[in-house]
């Protein structure tokens, strides 16, 4: 299995550019979200799912989008990309049932807006 | 808004010795601690966690303790080894949802 993917690995925008986080993960996994981390920070939760069709605000989503159409694929789009949204984007997943705290992460999307 | 934090930025240990990493929480509510290992260029990996209604833990090398009195939570690693060189992150959460909060780290750098 592969577990969680994310691409891209890195990218560069312009302040106002578009761009779609890709996130994947193959092990049936009911729950998902993404994270931000800055440096000097913890991880940040920007949005969540916890299942097909449903998503939820986590602690900084304003300018964030998410959708979740399939229990394998969880996009982060940003609209209008600002400097402040440079940062180390981390995709994660955990099964439904009992909460054991352990996330799934994957390796990371790092965003660099100009 | 409630906080994780840490006590140390960064820790250097000898190779075989014990390392102690500490956290201090906010949130007295929280239900669940968790700790996290996350190597350079990696995400975050799950170490090992523990519940508000327990003391200590142990995995394989590693114990959490938690003194909820001084809202305290250490992760102590036995014989430390060169592959437990990383950033460590200690976690709270509420009510088993998604919204862990996460504190801002420990560096781990082992000393050969």
């Amino acid at each position: 299995n592969a577990g969680v993917t994310q691409t891209p690995k890195f990218q560069v925008l312009k302040t106002g550019q578009s761009m779609t986080l890709q996130c994947a993960q193959d092990m049936n996994h009911e729950y998902m979200s993404w994270y931000r981390q800055d440096p000097g920070m913890g991880l940040r939760l920007i949005h969540y799912s916890v299942g097909a069709g449903i998503t939820d605000q986590g602690e900084v989503p304003n300018g964030y989008n998410v959708s979740r159409s399939t229990t394998e694929d969880f996009p982060l789009r940003l609209l209008s990309a600002a400097p402040s949204q440079t940062s180390v984007y981390f995709c994660a997943s955990r099964p439904g049932g009992t909460w054991t705290g352990e996330l799934f992460f994957g390796e990371g999307s790092r965003l660099t807006v100009l | 808004g409630e906080s994780v934090g840490l006590h140390l930025p960064t820790l250097s240990v000898q190779e075989g010795d014990n390392s102690i990493i500490n956290c201090a929480y906010s949130n007295s509510a929280s239900d669940y601690f968790i700790w996290y290992k996350q190597e350079s260029g990696k995400g975050p990996q799950f170490i090992i966690d523990i519940r508000s209604n327990m003391d200590k833990r142990q995995g394989q090398r590693v114990t959490v303790l938690l003194n909820k009195t001084v809202k305290h939570l250490s992760l102590q690693i036995a014989a430390t080894q060169p592959g437990d060189s990383a950033v460590y992150f200690c976690a709270e959460n509420n009510f088993g949802n998604e919204k862990l909060t996460f504190g801002t780290g420990t560096r781990l750098t082992i000393i050969p």
